[in-house]
């Protein structure tokens, strides 16, 4: 079964870049039959998609986040990444990887999540 | 962006329980639906896709029904380990979007 594991900084300080690596294993990122996809959830709160990526480098994103969301894949590393730029309070979340079947919405895998707070 | 609402927003139930929760989709989605459980500190697992297929090694207590715009997730007889929070998602059209979660606690 496939696995996700996310890792980030934990703390961002307001207006600058949040950066997440989301490393997969136990199968290929390059992989034909999967998206892959970014979920956050802020804290006692409910799930919002951000995005997400095929392993040629197409992109969906949510247009709430459009302006300051970039998602990425890197091959070479079964990894993919987001930035997400000009943080606030309100990006304190735990933010989440997870793998989604080609051609469904169903998110089957996830990561266990990482809390990213951003504050000075 | 399509909302999901959930009702109840918390579920007071005991084991042995049967327990219906309602998902309403603010357009029609099919049966683009999809439902999680989470519990505290854990990330949502699926379990049942498409409105009623049960992912393979869910207890077959959980079902799902529903198309068009609402749907329910019924868990027939509680057991200690169904005590979580449950969120419903549609995947008809992205922004893929959940409803804001229903909190089952023991009674």
């Amino acid at each position: 079964q496939l696995q996700l594991q996310e890792s980030g900084p934990g703390l961002v300080k307001p207006s600058e870049t949040l950066s997440l690596t989301c490393t997969v294993s136990n199968g290929s990122i390059s992989s034909s039959n999967y998206y892959w996809d970014l979920i956050r959830q802020p804290p006692g709160k409910g799930l919002e998609w951000i995005g997400s990526v095929y392993y040629s480098g197409t992109t969906y994103d949510n247009p709430s986040l459009r302006s300051r969301v970039t998602i990425s894949v890197d091959t070479s590393k079964n990894q993919f990444s987001l930035k997400l730029s000009a943080v606030t309070a309100a990006d304190t979340a735990v933010y989440f990887c997870a793998s989604r079947p080609r051609g469904t919405g169903t998110l089957n895998n996830w990561g266990q999540g990482t809390l990213v707070t951003v504050s000075s | 962006d399509i909302q999901m609402t959930q009702s109840p927003s918390s579920l007071s139930a005991s084991v042995g329980d049967r327990v219906t929760i309602t998902c309403r989709a603010s357009q029609t989605i099919s049966r683009f639906l999809n439902w999680y459980d989470q519990k505290p500190g854990k990330a949502p697992k699926l379990l049942i896709y498409t409105a009623s297929n049960l992912l393979s090694g869910v207890p077959s207590r959980f079902s799902g029904s529903g198309s068009g715009t609402e749907f329910t997730l019924t868990i027939s007889s509680l057991q200690p380990e169904d005590f979580a929070t449950y969120y419903c998602q549609q995947s008809h059209t992205t922004p893929y979007t959940f409803g804001q979660g229903t909190k089952l606690e023991m009674k």
